[in-house]
């Protein structure tokens, strides 16, 4: 069964620009969470989206945004970049949500840089 | 809010060592608690999932165990091996609210 897959793995851009990263979660996977992960906060959530719902959203502005689709993959958008936004970008997926939580499968990451 | 203390930050030991890693969480009210290792410059494995109402988990040369009334688990390494250095993530929560992350262990096993 192929993991949770992300592109682009590496993306460099220009402070005030917009980018959109992409995640496939693995097959049969309903749930896609983000994560940001830097040196100095570490990895901290972002959102969750289960059958294109976002059931819950961490503490980041609204420049940070995402949506699900019907098959599950989700993207990630983040408008008006600032040079803190550089980081990796972390997608997870999990057979489902809610209190069952299930073990969470992480992708390699998208490695963002701001300029 | 939840907040997830590793100890240590870095350890250093030479191969065949058995080791311990300590992660603590201050609610314990979690869903469950996952142990997860991450290789410089790349995402997370999953290693070892405990659910809220098991003590322990097993994997291979990996045992982790919880005790959520102390708000506390370990992931004991047996027989450590070079292959084994990377940095290790205690992560507590789950489910729509996300998974909250200790800063981590990064570990260096010396051939």
């Amino acid at each position: 069964k192929a993991g949770v897959t992300q592109t682009p793995r590496y993306l460099i851009k220009t402070r005030g620009q917009q980018v959109t990263l992409s995640c496939s979660p693995i097959s049969g996977h309903r749930s896609v969470s983000w994560y940001q992960q830097t040196p100095g906060q570490g990895l901290q959530f972002l959102f969750e989206y289960f059958s294109e719902t976002q059931r819950n959203k961490g503490n980041f502005p609204g420049r940070f945004s995402g949506r699900q689709f019907s098959n599950s993959r989700s993207e990630m958008n983040v408008s008006t970049l600032e040079l803190g936004d550089s980081a990796l970008y972390l997608c997870a997926s999990s057979w489902t949500s809610g209190l069952a939580a299930y073990e969470q499968y992480f992708g390699p990451g998208t490695r963002l840089t701001v300029t | 809010k939840q907040e997830v203390t590793q100890i240590p930050a870095a350890l250093s030991v030479p191969e065949g060592e058995n080791l311990v890693l300590n992660c603590s969480f201050t609610d314990s009210a979690i869903y469950n608690l996952q142990w997860f290792r991450q290789d410089p410059g790349k995402g997370l494995t999953s290693l070892l999932l405990i659910q809220s109402s098991q003590r322990e988990q097993t994997s291979g040369r990996l045992n982790a165990s919880l005790d959520k009334s102390s708000g506390r688990s370990t992931l004991y390494i047996a027989a450590s091996q070079p292959g084994d250095s990377a940095t290790y993530l205690c992560a507590v929560g789950g489910g729509a609210d996300g998974l909250t992350f200790g800063k981590g262990t990064h570990l260096i096993i010396q051939p």
